[in-house]
């Protein structure tokens, strides 16, 4: 299967702290993004990341990807309450995205 | 722009009715996508159109879903008969360019509840 997979299943910190998520696939990818997802809401786009790149910025978010490893990983800098979602990893395929099962992030205040 | 719209945001029906999602899609975007998402199997993609056409439908459950893209801005699922398992939340979502090189924006979803 070509769908992501996010680890760990669920991550709970305090506020101000970091929060890492990973997520590996199985096949080559042309790019891969990155979701949030808060209760009751549909999916908003954070970040995304092409198979030529290695690291991204974008605010308090960083990501890598290894696609030696078939990895990536999502950086939440200085976390805050309003972080607490469900994050998705998606790989891309050829004419779609394949989702993984998530990371539910926790931050408490 | 309102962003993807999908309509009703909440349905409860009884088992056997017939069940109709709507979407409309953001101005401009040429490519539509249905999702179904439930805690067991996490969010699936149902089928997927481009420029109105479906490209890929391989992950409609079975003969009981059907989707239509009339036109540009407006799309359907239906459900008929529905049962029990339908019940999910039902998201469409949208993109310009097609492919899977750009990010896709997401509707608010529709809650499914057949009893």
């Amino acid at each position: 299967s070509q769908q992501g997979e996010e680890d760990p299943q669920a991550l709970s910190i305090q506020e101000g702290e970091n929060a890492t998520m990973n997520c590996s696939y199985k096949t080559s990818i042309n790019n891969l993004q990155w979701y949030r997802q808060n209760s009751g809401r549909g999916l908003v786009h954070l970040i995304l990341i092409r198979s030529n790149e290695r690291e991204k910025h974008s605010g308090r978010l960083r990501v890598t990807l290894d696609t030696s490893k078939k990895s990536s990983s999502l950086l939440i800098t200085a976390s805050r309450a309003a972080d607490t979602a469900s994050y998705f990893c998606a790989t891309s395929g050829a004419n779609n995205l394949f989702f993984g099962a998530g990371t539910r992030l926790t931050v408490i205040p | 722009d309102a962003g993807v719209i999908q309509s009703p945001r909440h349905e409860v029906t009884e088992m056997g009715q017939e069940v109709t999602l709507r979407c409309k899609p953001i101005s401009g975007h040429n490519s539509l996508f249905w999702y179904r998402q439930t805690m067991m199997r996490g969010l699936e993609l149902l089928i997927y159109f481009n420029n109105n056409v479906p490209i890929d439908d391989s992950g409609m459950p079975e003969d009981r879903f059907s989707a239509k893209m009339p036109n540009a801005s407006f799309s359907t699922l239906k459900i008929q008969p529905s049962e029990p398992r339908d019940s999910a939340v039902y998201f469409c979502a949208s993109l310009q360019g097609g492919g899977s090189y750009n990010e896709q924006f997401f509707g608010p979803g529709t809650r499914l509840t057949v009893l």
